[in-house]
Order: structure tokens, then C-alpha cells, then sequence
């Protein structure tokens, strides 16, 4: 199993650029999510997903979208990045159960907004 | 108000030698608490997972315990090594387990 992967690893906008973050997962996860991760600070939950078809909002939303239209992807798009967008992004999935599951984190995407 | 607060923020200890992490929570109603280690440039790995009913865990060389009553947790390392170095943190989960509270982190360097 590849895990939870993520692309790219780097990435460098101009404000107001549009960019898409992949995020796949290979273990047949009903849970995925998107978390930011900035110095000093605990990890942000930006939206987060159950199953297919169905996403909703974390503690940060604001300037991101997301879709899940399979299991396996759920990519987060950033409409028109601005400098306070510039942070780390981790995506994350787990399994859904009535007990807590591990949760699987990517690689994580650094993004700079000039 | 961060609900997941943790200390020391850094550390720095020879290898060898054993180290405590904390963990203070004020997220209510408590569903679990979680320990991840995350490297540099890396993505956090789960080391233990602990419900309200658990007051101890181990993960080879990390043990971590809970105290639900006062609302505290630790992670303390046995016999540190240089992989080791990397930031601990410290998640909490509400019983709408979607909720999931991240601490900052320690930062912990070992020396030779």
C-alpha cells in the first residue's frame, strides 16, 4: 500500500492563482481530511469528509474547496491564494468506526503565495 | 484559546537518557486522546491511541498515560535515540470524533 500520498510537495503562487492539492489514498478509508499546519500552532482541520459524495467544514474553510467524488481522491482547491494561504498542508485519512482508528497522514504540500 | 496545550514547547536531552512530555486539555465532552510523532518535512505517524477508560499505553519505548480527571496526559520516552528527534504532539478528540484538537507540539532533540 502506497499509503496516503500528496502532490505536489512544493508549490510557489502568485496571489489570486488558482492550484489544486491531490490527495489519494489506497486503504479504503471513509474518512479523509485536509489540515493546515503553521509555525507555533496546533494543526487546523480546513474541510474533512466521510464517504463520497459527502464533505463539510472544518475550523478554517475560508478560501478552500473540496470534493469528493471517490473514495480514493479528495483534492483541495485553493480558488485565488492569497499570503495568508502560505503553510503547510497535510492530508489525512482513517477508517470510520465506532472505536477511535488510526489516522494516516500524506507527506504534506509546502505552499508559498508571494 | 488553543484546547490542547503542551510542554515543554522545546527540549533537548543525550541519548540515552529518558524524557517526559505533557499534555493539558480543556476539549469537553472527552472522547480520546491521541500521541503523534512527526518528523522534519514529514507527516505525523500515530504512536498510541487511548479512550477514556485507558490510563496507559505503550509503543515500544514511548509510554503514554492519562489522567481523565484532571485533564492531563504524558508521553515519556525510555532510553532515547537519535531517531527520536522529531516534535511530539498531542491530539484531542471530542465525542464528535470528527473533532479533533491538535496541540503545538514539543520539540524534542537528542544528542550523542
Amino acid at each position: 500500500n502506497a499509503g496516503v500520498t500528496q502532490t505536489p510537495k512544493f508549490q510557489v503562487l502568485k496571489t489570486g492563482q488558482s492550484m489544486t492539492l491531490q490527495c489519494a489514498q489506497d486503504m479504503n478509508h471513509e474518512y479523509m481530511s485536509w489540515y493546515r499546519q503553521d509555525p507555533g500552532m496546533g494543526l487546523r482541520l480546513i474541510h474533512y469528509s466521510v464517504g463520497a459524495g459527502i464533505t463539510d467544514q472544518g475550523e478554517v474553510p475560508n478560501g478552500y474547496n473540496v470534493s469528493r467524488s471517490t473514495t480514493e481522491d479528495f483534492p483541495l482547491r485553493l480558488l485565488s491564494a492569497a499570503p495568508s494561504q502560505t503553510s503547510v498542508y497535510f492530508c489525512a485519512s482513517r477508517v470510520l468506526a465506532g472505536v477511535p482508528e488510526t489516522q494516516y497522514f500524506g507527506p504534506g504540500t509546502r505552499l508559498l503565495v508571494l | 484559546k488553543n484546547q490542547v496545550e503542551q510542554s515543554p514547547q522545546s527540549l533537548i536531552i543525550l541519548e540515552g537518557k529518558n524524557c517526559t512530555l505533557q499534555c493539558n486539555y480543556t476539549v469537553s465532552p472527552f472522547s480520546n486522546l491521541r500521541w503523534y510523532k512527526q518528523d522534519t518535512g514529514r507527516g505525523p505517524v500515530s504512536l498510541t491511541i487511548m479512550t477514556f477508560s485507558e490510563n496507559t499505553k505503550s509503543n515500544g519505548r514511548y509510554t503514554a498515560t492519562l489522567d481523565a480527571d484532571t485533564k492531563q496526559s504524558s508521553l515519556h520516552i525510555t532510553a532515547s535515540q537519535l531517531s527520536d528527534s522529531a516534535s511530539y504532539i498531542c491530539v484531542v478528540s471530542s465525542y464528535n470524533n470528527n473533532d479533533m484538537r491538535f496541540g503545538a507540539g514539543t520539540r524534542l532533540t537528542v544528542k550523542p
